[in-house]
């Protein structure tokens, strides 16, 4: 079973266009994470999510929109999509207040915008 | 905020010859620091890890890192490299006193080995 698994892997699209990226861990993780890897593999950290409450929010437009319905999964979903969103979204899970807190991430998901 | 350098873009070294990749950090508390590595079009895997203790870790496929509070470091090391350890690493940190949710990558060191 894998244990943060997100769709799709790949995602071609217009500008302009909405799209989502869904994400689920089954490793009973009570935060999970989107992360954004750009074309020079520089990772940055886009939301945080604790028990489906809103945690961080760094600095992303506001077409980026996360959504968690219960603590197991968390989805990003993209408005009025730009070429500059072109990236690998990766999602992350990790359990809080944890002596160890390593991240466990998904295999990412790969948005190309034309 | 806490933060992580890596002052290598690129490491190349020869398969059997010990390799090292450098880090730094700079917390307001105490580090929890980590290492990940990402092999081309995969999500990143965890390493390894320092929260106390030994300063010296170790961690999966043979790697060790050492923790040195005074140069602020917790460089990446193998005595021995193998051609299939070519990948990106990523340090990271998180404030063990600070919100324990919000962990922070290095930019990546692109590692190299030749046979």
């Amino acid at each position: 079973d894998t244990a943060v698994s997100q769709t799709p892997k790949y995602l071609v699209t217009q500008m302009g266009n909405d799209k989502s990226i869904k994400c689920e861990q089954n490793l009973g993780h009570d935060t999970m994470y989107w992360y954004k890897q750009d074309s020079k593999k520089f990772l940055k950290i886009m939301f945080s999510y604790n028990n489906k409450e809103l945690i961080i929010n760094e600095t992303v437009p506001n077409r980026f929109s996360p959504k968690s319905p219960d603590k197991a999964h968390l989805n990003l979903h993209i408005n009025s999509l730009e070429l500059g969103d072109s990236a690998v979204y990766f999602c992350a899970s990790s359990q809080w207040n944890s002596d160890t807190g390593e991240l466990f991430f998904g295999e990412g998901s790969r948005l190309t915008v034309l | 905020a806490q933060s992580v350098a890596q002052p290598e873009d690129q490491v190349n070294v020869a398969e059997g010859n010990p390799l090292t990749v450098k880090c730094t950090y700079s917390v307001s508390g105490n580090p929890y620091l980590f290492w990940y590595v990402q092999y081309p079009n995969r999500g990143l895997q965890f390493l390894l890890k320092y929260i106390t203790g030994d300063n010296l870790v170790k961690g999966s496929y043979g790697f060790e890192a050492e923790f040195n509070k005074s140069q602020t470091s917790f460089h990446l090391k193998k005595p021995s490299a193998l051609v299939s350890d070519s990948a990106l690493y990523f340090c990271a940190v998180r404030d063990g006193y600070g919100n324990n949710n919000d962990m922070r990558f290095g930019a990546g060191t692109r590692l190299t080995v030749k046979p």
